[in-house]
């Protein structure tokens, strides 16, 4: 089954604790990438990668990193995670064909 | 700086109702507009899209029209049913030189279909 996995789901942490967010995709898609999801603000784009050890910044990637070292994984780091990035994030990949994204099933992270 | 514009923010609609949704934009490179559905708990998955060489295109009972010279589009969905309930985005994409891939979401409407 064609699907994008993301972990943890849920998380609770505190301030300054270095935390990843694992994704990983079965679709042998090039391009992939992150958005939080805010009450009101919609989808913002965090970080894309078109490819292997390609990575760019989207429209909010303040206090994140990424890095994509294989083409199925593109890891999201919060090297110190502070009560403003208490969000839902959604990790999703494109079909290159069709340009659809898929998008794995949200990680809610809640900093305290 | 918003670059789509959704509304309605929610919407509450009668089963068998229509539903209509819209977005504006702005910037004219945008070259692909799709919508995603997302049910509660879940990640937003495509619904339907269309290109700006077209003025309307349907897939069943949801349908996207499309204006140019306006730089609006909208989703409409016929005879709307409880199970339509979720959260609709739009999006416009703009595919850079290079290849590289640029979506912008609508803030999203929460669409309620009262049985």
């Amino acid at each position: 089954e064609a699907q994008v996995t993301q972990n943890p789901r849920y998380l609770i942490t505190v301030t300054g604790k270095k935390l990843t967010v694992t994704c990983s995709q079965n679709m042998n898609h090039e391009y992939m990438s992150w958005y939080r999801q805010d009450p009101g603000l919609g989808l913002r784009q965090i970080y894309y990668s078109m490819n292997v050890e390609v990575t760019d910044k989207g429209d909010v990637p303040e206090g994140y990193k990424v890095s994509r070292k294989e083409k199925r994984n593109f890891p999201l780091i919060l090297e110190s995670p502070s009560p403003n990035q208490t969000s839902l994030y959604f990790c999703a990949s494109r079909s290159k064909n069709t340009g659809e994204l898929f998008f794995g099933e949200g990680s809610r992270l809640t900093v305290l | 700086q918003q670059q789509v514009k959704q509304s309605p923010q929610s919407l509450i609609v009668q089963k068998g109702g229509i539903s209509i949704i819209n977005c504006a934009y702005e910037n004219t490179a945008f070259d692909y507009f799709p919508w995603y559905q997302q049910f509660p708990g879940k990640g937003p998955a495509l619904l339907i899209a269309i290109r700006p060489d077209v003025s309307e295109k349907k897939e069943g009972r949801f349908t996207i029209s499309f204006n140019k010279s306006a730089k609006q589009f909208s989703l409409h969905i016929m005879d709307s049913q409880p199970g339509d309930s979720a959260t609709y985005f739009c999006a416009a994409i703009y595919h850079a030189s290079g290849g590289s891939y640029i979506p912008t979401f609508g803030r999203g409407t929460s669409l309620i279909v009262h049985p």
